[in-house]
């Protein structure tokens, strides 16, 4: 099956810095999408970006889907941001239609 | 609130019992599907269904069954709960074949058994 990697594990910034995540996958996917969970434990989509790059305030992605990775870009983060990011990706076939398969995550901590 | 609704928020059970984790949706979506959450683990799919009368196994099916008689609800039974079952339960719907317009994840089930 589809492995999803993610790095870094761990992440620890200052309020007001910028970061970038990575989500490498070992396969061609049709569906690729980040999640945030905030430390109350919801999942909330932040974007669903299967090639390209999108921006959503001080949020962006971008996907290169011929190299089998994508990138979230944090700018100016704040306390809020806290959590965990998760990558998801779905290959679809057959009976398996948007099953999407989850990377471990990176735990961003932001102080302020 | 249109979303997806999960009860109960928290579940202590015994080994040996069983339950149902409930979950509902008023978006009219086709595709629902459960997850599991443990730490260091990410989420893995237990059961998923691409509509009404439709289901079928994820990663981690064992010890777990469902049904989706309507598009609104897709009920999770654990049959005999046992320790290793203790988890964080999601549950998630979209809309539109393949799952394109993204993911609406319910609040999940905190489910210890002991």
């Amino acid at each position: 099956g589809i492995q999803v990697e993610q790095s870094p594990p761990d992440l620890i910034l200052q309020e007001g810095a910028n970061s970038t995540l990575r989500c490498n996958f070992s396969d061609s996917v049709n569906n690729l999408q980040w999640f945030h969970q905030n430390p109350w434990g919801q999942l909330i989509n932040l974007f669903y970006i299967p090639s390209g790059t999108k921006q959503n305030g001080r949020l962006s992605a971008t996907t290169v889907a011929t190299e089998r990775y994508s990138l979230l870009y944090i700018s100016s983060s704040q306390t809020t941001d806290s959590g965990v990011y998760f990558c998801a990706v779905a290959l679809f076939y057959g009976g398996s239609q948007g099953n999407l398969i989850f990377g471990k995550g990176t735990k961003l901590s932001v102080k302020p | 609130n249109a979303g997806v609704t999960q009860t109960p928020k928290f579940q202590v059970l015994k080994t040996g019992q069983s339950m149902t984790l409930q979950c509902a949706q008023d978006m009219n979506h086709e595709y629902m599907s459960w997850y599991r959450q443990d730490p260091g683990m990410g989420l893995r799919l237990i059961h998923y269904s691409v509509g009404a009368g439709i289901t079928d196994q994820g990663e981690v099916p064992n010890g777990y069954n469902v049904s989706r008689s309507t598009t609104e609800d897709f009920p999770l039974r654990l049959l005999s709960a046992a320790p290793s079952q203790t988890s964080v339960y999601f549950c998630a719907s979209s809309s539109g074949q393949g799952a394109v317009y993204g993911y609406t994840f319910g609040s999940g089930t905190r489910l210890t058994v002991v």
